[in-house]
């Protein structure tokens, strides 16, 4: 079965770092999504992507945050200077249409930043 | 703000027994689903409810959509230790992406065999 995958598992790294969080999504997906969830918290959307763009993103989603799609498989989420509070769980997801009825989330990097 | 509140958050049961874990907004959501969390893992998703008291069913677990498309509840029937998992519940709000789901914090089910 088709799965999102994302690199690396786990990341450490010393705040005002920069950091890339990797993803493929599954091929003939469409639109993607990143996702995090700090410890004990909610799930919380961070942005979503479509045709090379941001469609969507929240208050989260600051000037520290980039996302790309460098390439036709990967798709990426940029912390330009990594503060403390950005420690969590981080998810890509993508589905085929923008109806969000089937999102498929991959396994997660978990970003601890010391 | 939109917000989901799950009931209960912790549910340990025998296994053989019945449960039902609710879904609660003060909001209108377009759709809502419902996942299924392993730690370590991201979210799978189990169903998307779109209409005002749509009921799915999924084997012995059935998902209901409030008429009112404020609310969901999931029961499982009786329940198996392989049940055992975080069930989130999540909401796609009207005028948004379908993508940017609202995530409640999760029911932490323990099945007993």
């Amino acid at each position: 079965e088709p799965e999102v995958t994302q690199t690396p598992s786990h990341q450490v790294t010393q705040m005002g770092q920069e950091v890339i969080l990797r993803c493929v999504p599954i091929s003939n997906h469409l639109y993607f999504y990143w996702y995090r969830q700090i410890l004990g918290q909610k799930v919380e959307f961070l942005v979503s992507f479509y045709n090379n763009e941001i469609s969507e993103k929240s208050e989260i989603f600051d000037d520290q945050f980039s996302v790309e799609r460098p390439d036709g498989s990967n798709f990426t989420l940029k912390i330009r200077s990594t503060k403390l509070e950005d420690s969590a769980m981080y998810f890509c997801a993508s589905s085929e249409g923008q109806g969000g009825e089937k999102l498929f989330f991959g396994s997660g990097t978990q970003l601890s930043v010391l | 703000t939109q917000l989901l509140e799950q009931s209960p958050q912790f549910l340990s049961i025998q296994e053989g027994e019945n449960l039902t874990v609710y879904c609660n907004s003060s909001s209108v959501f377009s759709s809502l689903q419902w996942y299924r969390q392993e730690p370590g893992e991201g979210p799978v998703l189990l169903v998307t409810v779109v209409t005002g008291g749509e009921v799915k069913k999924l084997k012995r677990l059935t998902f209901q959509f409030g008429d009112a498309r404020k609310d969901s509840s999931l029961h499982i029937t009786a329940a198996q230790p392989g049940d055992t998992g975080l069930y989130l519940c999540a909401g796609a709000k009207y005028g948004g992406s379908q993508g940017n789901l609202i995530f409640g914090k999760g029911t932490k089910l323990s099945v007993k065999p």
